[in-house]
């Protein structure tokens, strides 16, 4: 198992197009977070998945955003019509259901929107 | 809504010295959990200690050790003999233990330490 997986790792594109990252948490790991992280911030909460039910969404998720996460394996995140504010690292995360406490983060997708 | 603050933008140490990472955090609520986070230069973020809110003893890993104040509410870090790999952001971050909720994290900005030698 070689932890938590994004793709792909930069994304460079137009105002107004769309894009989609994915993430692979570890095997077997039912809870599945985004989170997004801006310069200079820490990393801040988008939504989560047990499963393949989005159980949470952040009010920082507009109607742009969509994520999901089809029989509770990999997860998109998918960003319509972006803006230059979309700019950011796009972080997943995944976590035991039992027995852990501990999130493992995956590398990031960084999204600059020209 | 649960806050946590780092003060420290910036942090220097020396190779082989110890340095301490400050955090304060609020909440109304008397179970969570406490982290720290190491988020090397573009590289992903690792765990590195963890702390029960409902346990009086500080978690320490190895060279990483913290001070958990619960009254006040502050959770430093600090890493004793530090190396040159331990470089990178610091991030806090909190979680709450209630069940039926996300558990999401709530992060602080961030501290950024710079080893030298």
């Amino acid at each position: 198992d070689t932890g938590v997986s994004q793709d792909p790792r930069h994304k460079i594109t137009k105002r107004g197009q769309n894009v989609t990252f994915r993430c692979d948490p570890i095997s077997e790991h039912n809870r599945l977070y985004w989170y997004r992280q801006t310069l200079g911030q820490g990393p801040e909460f988008l939504t989560y998945f047990q499963n393949e039910a989005q159980l949470e969404k952040s009010r920082l998720l507009s109607d742009r955003f969509s994520a999901e996460r089809p029989k509770g394996s990999f997860s998109t995140l998918e960003i319509q019509r972006t803006e230059q504010g979309d700019s950011a690292m796009y972080l997943c995360a995944s976590r035991e259901s039992m027995g852990s406490e501990t999130q493992y983060f995956g590398p990031g997708t960084r999204l600059l929107v020209l | 809504a649960q806050t946590v603050t780092q003060s420290q933008p910036e942090m220097s140490v020396q190779e082989a010295e110890t340095v301490t990472l400050s955090c304060t955090y609020d909440t109304s609520e008397s179970d969570y959990y406490l982290f720290w986070y190491k988020q090397p230069p573009s590289r992903q973020m690792i765990l590195v200690i963890r702390q029960e809110a409902y346990k009086q003893q500080n978690a320490t890993e190895n060279r990483f050790s913290v001070n958990f104040q619960k009254a006040a509410k502050s959770f430093s870090l600090k890493i004793s003999d530090s190396q040159l790999g331990d470089a990178a952001m610091y991030f806090c971050a909190y979680r709450s233990a209630h069940t039926g909720t996300a558990s999401k994290l709530t992060f602080g900005t961030g501290t950024r330490l710079q080893v030298t030698l």
